[in-house]
């Protein structure tokens, strides 16, 4: 079965300190990425990666960075967290093969930043 | 760039009654696959329907939608709704040739009442 792991599934963080948010998949999946979810904005793509040493640019990319180590890891990195960046962060993989593939999410980690 | 709209932002219903849910989305590529994906409180988003065919239905668990290019919409429905139904309902596309960015609406949250 299709397992995406998301670490830690909840943090504190201080404004202006740094913050790294992992996942990890064993699909083999090439795809592999990083979303938040707010009350009203639905899930909006931060970052996401088509294989190991690449990450593109989603649509809020702001303020977050991504690195994609190996096929199995995928991190979301906050350098200086601000309240603002406070939000529920899904990651997720799936198969860069066809169009059609199912995306397959983690748990979601739940990050307040104070 | 590619993007997701999705009107309504909370739909509540009574049991027993028909369930529509709108989508709409822009891009430029000509061959977009559609899905809908449903978040369930404390789980994580999973895929409830998928379909990169014009002017086909496509069914699963009840649920039905139709791709029409030539409107851009891929409206979720089910003739009668179910207390079980309720959760977040999220409309989503891949448009690009690589299969990679995936894209979500705002996310309608259905709560359907006795």
């Amino acid at each position: 079965e299709a397992a995406v792991t998301q670490s830690p599934r909840n943090k504190v963080a201080v404004t202006g300190g740094k913050v790294t948010l992992s996942c990890n998949q064993t699909n083999n999946h090439n795809n592999m990425y990083w979303y938040r979810q707010d009350t009203g904005h639905g899930l909006r793509l931060i970052h996401y990666s088509y294989g190991a040493g690449s990450t593109e640019k989603g649509d809020i990319p702001d303020g977050y960075k991504a690195s994609r180590p190996s096929q199995e890891n995928f991190s979301l990195i906050l350098e200086l967290a601000t309240p603002s960046q406070t939000s529920v962060y899904f990651c997720a993989s799936g198969d860069a093969s066809r169009g059609d593939t199912e995306v397959f999410f983690g748990k979601g980690t739940r990050l307040t930043v104070v | 760039g590619d993007s997701v709209t999705q009107t309504e932002g909370l739909v509540t219903l009574t049991e027993g009654l028909p369930v529509m849910l709108n989508c709409t989305y822009q891009t430029i590529y000509s061959n977009p696959f559609l899905f809908w994906y449903v978040h369930y409180l404390n789980e994580s988003p999973r895929l409830l329907l998928k379909s990169s065919t014009d002017n086909k239905r496509t069914e699963h668990q009840g649920f039905h939608a139709t791709l029409h290019k030539s409107s851009s919409s891929f409206h979720l429905q089910k003739s009668s709704a179910q207390l079980s139904d309720s959760a977040l309902y999220y409309c989503a596309l891949i448009a690009s040739s690589s299969f990679s960015k995936l894209v979500f609406g705002q996310g309608t949250s259905l709560s359907v009442v006795p």
